[in-house]
């Protein structure tokens, strides 16, 4: 099972908006809604922030969203505030019960 | 509130095994699946596989199949991973996490550094 492609970066100013892709196929991404997101700041445990493709957990504030087509899912995060500079995954339910997690993409606040 | 604490870091020899506990408390062990997740050093997230506290049921990734043997003692609310015949490139923080809504995982362990050094 090949991990899921992410850009290894992206980056924009306070207050905009910044959108991270999740490349998988069609025995991953594009075959199940089971695409989720997580947040990893340097040296901590990741935190969940999308499930389901675009559904938030409580407590997620809803600047950020999620979205799929195809065998691409995106999670975008509109509003960004510093504190969102950190390291995202994806991870897509693959069948028979196995998961696999995206390359991850460290977001960073100009 | 769920936690999930972990044990302390390892340090071990090429061809040796590790075995790292995870125990939960503030949520009923046996209904919810533990996975267990590593990152290399500057590197990503790895899915290893689940355990089922319920009865034991495991499924791992097909990179760790004969590697790595997921258990659980539910009398003390704790599950292991053992990763047998470590190479160097098992060197990675390992993290137990619990599944719970839909495919996801929503509560992650402090993590555990295991080096393989010699």
């Amino acid at each position: 099972q090949s991990a899921l492609t992410q850009p290894r970066s992206v980056s924009a100013s306070p207050g905009q908006s910044v959108t991270i892709s999740c490349t998988g196929t069609s025995s991953d991404v594009g075959g199940y809604n089971y695409v989720s997101w997580y947040q990893q700041y340097p040296g901590k445990g990741p935190k969940f922030m999308i499930y389901d493709v675009s559904k938030r957990p409580s407590g997620v504030p809803d600047r950020f969203s999620g979205s799929k087509s195809g065998n691409t899912a995106s999670l975008t995060i509109s509003g960004l505030q510093g504190e969102d500079e950190a390291d995202y995954y994806c991870c897509s339910y693959a069948g028979s019960l196995t998961y696999v997690f995206g390359t991850g993409t460290k977001v960073t606040v100009l | 509130q769920v936690q999930l604490v972990q044990s302390g870091p390892e340090v071990k020899k090429p061809g040796a095994s590790v075995k790292v506990s995870c125990k939960a408390s503030g949520y009923t062990f046996t209904g919810y699946y533990i996975h267990w997740v590593r990152q290399a050093p500057g590197q990503g997230l790895e899915w290893m596989g689940w355990i089922t506290p319920n009865n034991g049921a495991t499924n791992y990734a097909q990179n760790f199949q004969g590697r790595v043997t997921m258990t659980r003692d539910t009398s003390i609310s704790t599950v292991y991973m053992e990763l047998s015949s470590l190479r160097y490139d098992d060197t990675a923080v390992y993290f137990c996490a619990r599944g719970g809504t839909s495919h996801a995982v929503e509560y992650w362990g402090q993590g555990t550094l295991v080096t393989v050094s010699s």
